[in-house]
Order: C-alpha cells, then sequence, then structure tokens
C-alpha cells in the first residue's frame, strides 16, 4: 500500500513560519488533504485539493504538492496551532484507498 | 452547521461485539458517502471503512485488518450510520469517528468529523 512520510516533530517560534513536509512516491500526481487535531480533539480539515482552505482556516494557513513531497505551511505561527498534523492521499489502485501520513506535532516554542 | 455525534463507544471483551453509531444533522445525509477512522491511544489516524450512498450503490470497502469483523450500515430516515464491530481484539482499541467522505474523480477526503467515542478491548 502507498505509504506517507511526516517528519515526527517540527519546531517554530511564534510568529515565524512553519512547514510541514508529507512524502510520498510521485505524490504531486495526488490530491493531498491535510488534518489538524489538537490534544484531546478531534481532527479537523485545514487543506483540501493540496492548497484549497475550507471556509473558516486562515489564510495562514496554505499548501503546496509537486514531485514527491506536499507541504503545509503556517505563517505567522500562534500559540493555538499547537497540535498535531495529518497528511492524507487516496491511492484508487490501493487496497488501502484512504492514506494518512505518519503525523507531526508542531511545538510552539 | 454539520453535526455528527457518535455513540456507543464502552469496555468489551476480546471476541465480543460492540455497535457504534454516528447521529448526523443539518445535512442531506442520504446523499453523503461516510467514512469512519480510528485512532488507538498515542498512535496515527487509520481509516477503518467507508459506505456509499444509496443512490451510488451503497457498498462498502473496509481495510484489511477490520474485513469480515467489522460492518458498516446506514439507515437513511434516521440520519444514522453504523459500525458493528464483531469478534474484538485488543488491537482494535481506540477512539472511534465517524466522517464526511467529499469526493472527486480522484480525490477523497474527511470535511466533517464527529468527536468521537472510545472503544476499549480488554478482559
Amino acid at each position: 500500500s502507498y505509504v506517507l512520510t511526516q517528519p515526527p516533530s517540527v519546531s517554530v517560534a511564534p510568529g515565524k513560519t512553519a512547514g510541514i513536509t508529507c512524502g510520498g512516491n510521485n505524490i504531486g500526481s495526488k490530491s493531498v488533504h491535510w488534518y489538524q487535531q489538537k490534544p484531546g480533539q478531534a481532527p479537523v480539515l485545514v487543506i483540501y485539493y493540496d492548497s484549497d482552505r475550507p471556509s473558516g482556516i486562515p489564510e495562514r494557513f496554505s499548501g503546496s504538492n509537486s514531485g514527491n513531497t506536499a507541504t503545509l505551511t503556517i505563517s505567522r505561527v500562534e500559540a493555538g496551532d499547537e497540535a498535531d498534523y495529518y497528511c492524507q492521499v487516496w491511492d484508487s489502485s490501493s487496497d488501502l484507498p484512504y492514506v494518512f501520513g505518519t503525523g507531526t506535532k508542531v511545538t510552539v516554542l | 452547521e454539520v453535526q455528527l455525534v457518535e455513540s456507543g463507544g464502552g469496555l468489551v471483551k476480546p471476541g465480543g461485539s460492540l455497535r457504534l453509531s454516528c447521529a448526523a444533522s443539518t445535512f442531506t445525509f442520504n446523499n453523503a458517502w461516510m467514512s469512519w477512522v480510528r485512532q488507538a491511544p498515542g498512535k496515527g489516524l487509520e481509516w477503518v471503512g467507508r459506505i456509499k450512498s444509496k443512490t451510488d450503490g451503497g457498498t462498502t470497502d473496509y481495510t484489511a485488518p477490520v474485513k469480515g469483523r467489522f460492518t458498516i450500515s446506514r439507515d437513511d430516515s434516521k440520519n444514522t450510520l453504523y459500525l458493528q464491530m464483531n469478534s474484538v481484539k485488543t488491537e482494535d482499541t481506540a477512539v472511534y469517528y465517524c466522517t464526511t467522505d467529499s469526493h472527486g474523480t480522484y480525490y477523497h477526503y474527511m470535511d466533517v468529523w464527529g468527536k468521537g467515542t472510545t472503544v476499549t478491548v480488554s478482559s
């Protein structure tokens, strides 16, 4: 089945920019979606279709996808952005069509 | 605002059964594809299975570890999704989330999530 690899952790100072990568074989040919999960809460969709934001998600959240890496970028990081972030793709050819990344813990210093 | 509320979680012995429910409100449930996603303690997200809308065939798909043991169904008259869990194993211990499945030809994503219900499998 398709594998998505994320760094276990990313640390960033308030006001700076955080980049969270999601690696997969030719992931640029797939649509990538991103979820934010704060401690004790359900995940929330923050980016879909590589770079679109659902209603209510701040413009500080953006996404890109090319080659073997997709990236979620959080600009002007705030303390409230501290959470786990998961990427996700749909792989129609796989026996596991809905694939989540391993998750990245973002810590705001 | 779309709302999903799961219920039915609890403590169950290995080999036992449990049925989870997910009540949906404020959207056209009968047109929606729905998924269950679980998260074991301290672990990442794992897709469990999906059911299509009846107009799209109402068929189901499952991840390999639960195939043959879990069954997803829906009652559109009650706006409710179900997950029947049989022959449960300790590794099924997790928070189970009900989600909507937004999709196009080449993509699927979960745009609305319930708060989850906790299933603990232990003797």
